[in-house]
């Protein structure tokens, strides 16, 4: 069975400081990967995807995440984090079989955006 | 465009009681999701809807929960004779298919006294 994991349930780093969450999965196959955003009282916002291809993928709001099968990582960077990046952040892993129980959440680890 | 709706966005009941929460997917997105969310965990499925083809209910925790989805589009999720651990923030996604991402309303959060 896939699972992911989350190591972090808190981080805490000063505005303007690059910031790096850890999601490791675990599956058999090449993984689809995705990390995605909750602010408080929202639902979850999609950050970005990886499917295939290039192992280091775009997002929005100045996120990127690297894809690493070595280490069975899909780690989520911003160079400079701002306040309104203060939020509850999921790695997902779903897989190439679909259906419901192929998308299997992590956690979430808790961010939080210091002055 | 609009994106996905789930009422009401709080609901206080009594122990015992039953309720109903909504949920109104993207246009032409043929996947729904519920999932529920509880304080300190991450997102527990709860049921999945694909088309037109018999949903998946592995996640229900019992038989006190329930899913319809009408006309492959508005979703609702009944939970009877509720108890004090339902309480928890039910998310609902759609999506335009297996594996593509999924799109959350803001939830419902369900408080049990």
């Amino acid at each position: 069975a896939q699972s992911v994991t989350q190591p972090d349930i808190h981080i805490t780093v000063s505005e303007g400081a690059s910031l790096e969450l850890r999601c490791n999965y675990s599956y058999g196959a090449t993984p689809y990967l995705f990390w995605y955003v909750q602010s408080p009282g929202q639902g979850l916002q999609l950050l970005l995807k990886y499917f295939s291809g290039d192992t280091l993928v775009q997002g929005i709001k100045g996120f990127e995440a690297e894809f690493k099968r070595s280490q069975s990582s899909f780690n989520l960077r911003k160079p400079s984090v701002h306040w309104s990046d203060a939020a509850e952040y999921f790695c997902a892993v779903g897989n190439t079989g679909g259906g419901a129980d192929g998308l299997t959440f992590g956690k979430g680890t808790h961010l939080i955006i210091q002055p | 465009g609009a994106g996905v709706s789930q009422s009401p966005s709080n609901k206080v009941t009594e122990k015992g009681k039953d309720v109903e929460l909504r949920c109104d997917p993207i246009s032409g997105h043929t996947a729904l999701y519920w999932y529920r969310q509880s304080l300190g965990q991450g997102l527990e499925f709860l049921i999945y809807f694909q088309g037109n083809s018999a949903p998946d209910k592995s996640g229900l925790p019992s038989d006190r929960f329930s899913a319809e989805r009408t006309g492959g589009s508005v979703s609702t999720l009944t939970i009877q004779r509720t108890q004090q651990e339902d309480s928890a923030v039910y998310l609902c996604a759609s999506s335009l298919g297996r594996n593509s991402p999924l799109h959350f309303g803001n939830g419902t959060r369900l408080t049990v006294t």
